[in-house]
């Protein structure tokens, strides 16, 4: 166990309206990231950050942004959600020692 | 960005049964790890295995890097081995996951 919180985890929205989901974790690590699981496509990657207030995009990045003002929380916002974003969301952690992911368990984001 | 990819698809096993699956990556990477997400969608790690072997009970994984795939042994399958089965690669800050394998084993 990472020590690693997705907040809410479930959650039901119209289009049009912003969301924000937060990651949460307990041990101090440098890395973060956010990903998106679709059927058929996997884990991929929207945002990382590598450390406070330092972020970058990953490949599908479109239609989201991120914040990171605290170690332990990674913010990851939806400014105007549309249906196409609707996907199961999964934080994750670096640990730098070994340069092993770790994953916390996710946010089911449905936008109708 | 690097290309990930995995076989089989989908894979359906009786129970006691050995299987092997692949992963394939495009490009030199730093690391890889082999991960099985559940039935309720919870992410597990398996392996963290950049090159070499590696056993863990009923699983082993090996990653010949300098040919760029890694395979992963199920021995005795069991119904709670049913799932996904994802590899990543990482080069940089950066993580590739390929499309993974659906693995059903039938009591």
């Amino acid at each position: 166990d990472a020590g690693i919180t997705q907040s809410p985890r479930h959650k039901v929205t119209e289009t049009g309206t912003p969301v924000t989901l937060r990651c949460h974790q307990t041990e101090n690590h440098r890395y973060m990231y956010w990903y998106r699981q679709d059927p058929g496509h996997g884990l991929r990657l929207i945002h990382y950050s590598y450390g406070v207030k330092d972020t970058d995009k990953g490949e599908v990045s479109d239609g989201y942004s991120v914040s990171r003002s605290k170690t332990e929380d990674f913010l990851l916002t939806l400014e105007s959600a549309t249906s196409s974003q609707t996907s199961v969301y999964f934080c994750a952690i670096r640990d730098r020692t070994y340069n092993e992911q770790f994953f916390g368990p996710g946010t089911r984001l449905t936008v109708l | 960005g690097i290309q990930v990819e995995q076989s089989p698809p989908d894979l359906i096993l009786q129970e006691g049964a050995n299987s092997t699956l692949r992963c394939n990556f495009s490009d030199s990477v730093n690391n890889l790890q082999w991960f099985h997400q559940n039935p309720w969608g919870q992410l597990i790690n398996l392996f963290y295995i950049p090159s070499g072997t590696k056993q863990n009970g009923r699983l082993s994984a090996t990653t010949v890097a300098t040919e760029r795939y890694s395979l992963l042994y199920i021995s005795s399958s069991q119904t709670t081995d049913s799932g996904v089965y994802f590899c990543a690669v990482n080069t940089g800050n950066q993580f590739y996951f390929g499309t993974g394998t659906s693995l059903t084993v039938i009591p």
